[in-house]
């Protein structure tokens, strides 16, 4: 079992509806958990992180976590073509550095 | 402005050749990393360096080496013994200690080919 791991997509939405990306963990101490947006050919960006259970809203972006599933998740908002990229989720266990799932690719359809 | 520099942005290697890749930081952290990325791929732990003169393999580690004698710079070095050097290598930094949140801080990446 991977120790983070998304759907690698591609996940396809009309601009204006709601992308939802999932990611599951295996590790139950994890600590605390990012998302990163990557266009391609770039070097990832952090958009959000959360360290506890619940909703965390920034914005267009809302960042989900739930722990006793180990599931976090990612809710973008109103898509724009501008969203279109690949979505890594990392992992902090406290052991040395993020772990990183394979990334979900996401297309918003203009 | 802080942030993290890498060079080259390009690299092209001949086969038996090593190459190194450059890392310089001035976000004053004290954790530095090195991942790679393959297409499609998520990015996988190559070394880590939490302290000055201290380094840990990570994932995979081998056919790598790296050195930390400065706070702000962290070279990797891709050895001739790296079977499938080609790749987007990608160095990033971290506070430390209680104010770790684990959030890491990414360069803009370095793109080897191997010819």
């Amino acid at each position: 079992q991977k120790e983070v791991e998304q759907n690698s997509g591609p996940l396809s939405v009309p601009e204006g509806a709601i992308a939802s990306l999932n990611c599951t963990y295996s590790d139950r101490g994890s600590q605390s958990f990012f998302w990163y947006r990557q266009y391609s050919g770039k070097s990832p960006e952090l958009i959000m992180s959360i360290y506890s259970n619940g909703d965390k809203e920034d914005g267009r972006f809302t960042a989900q976590l739930n722990k006793a599933s180990q599931y976090v998740s990612l809710l973008i908002r109103v898509s724009l073509p501008s969203d279109s990229a690949t979505y890594l989720c990392a992992v902090n266990t406290g052991r040395r550095a993020l772990t990183f799932g394979s990334g979900t690719r996401l297309q918003v359809q203009p | 402005d802080g942030g993290i520099t890498q060079s080259p942005k390009y690299l092209f290697r001949k086969e038996g050749q090593n190459v190194t890749l450059s890392c310089e930081q001035n976000l004053n952290h004290d954790a530095m990393y090195w991942y790679r990325q393959d297409p499609g791929q998520g990015l996988r732990l190559i070394y880590y360096s939490q302290i000055v003169n201290d380094f840990q393999k990570g994932d995979i580690a081998e056919g790598y080496s790296v050195s930390r004698e400065k706070k702000e710079s962290f070279p990797l070095t891709v050895t001739s013994a790296q079977k499938n050097p080609t790749a987007f290598y990608l160095c990033a930094s971290s506070l430390q200690g209680a104010r770790n949140t684990g959030e890491l801080f990414f360069g803009e990446g370095s793109r080897l080919t191997v010819l």
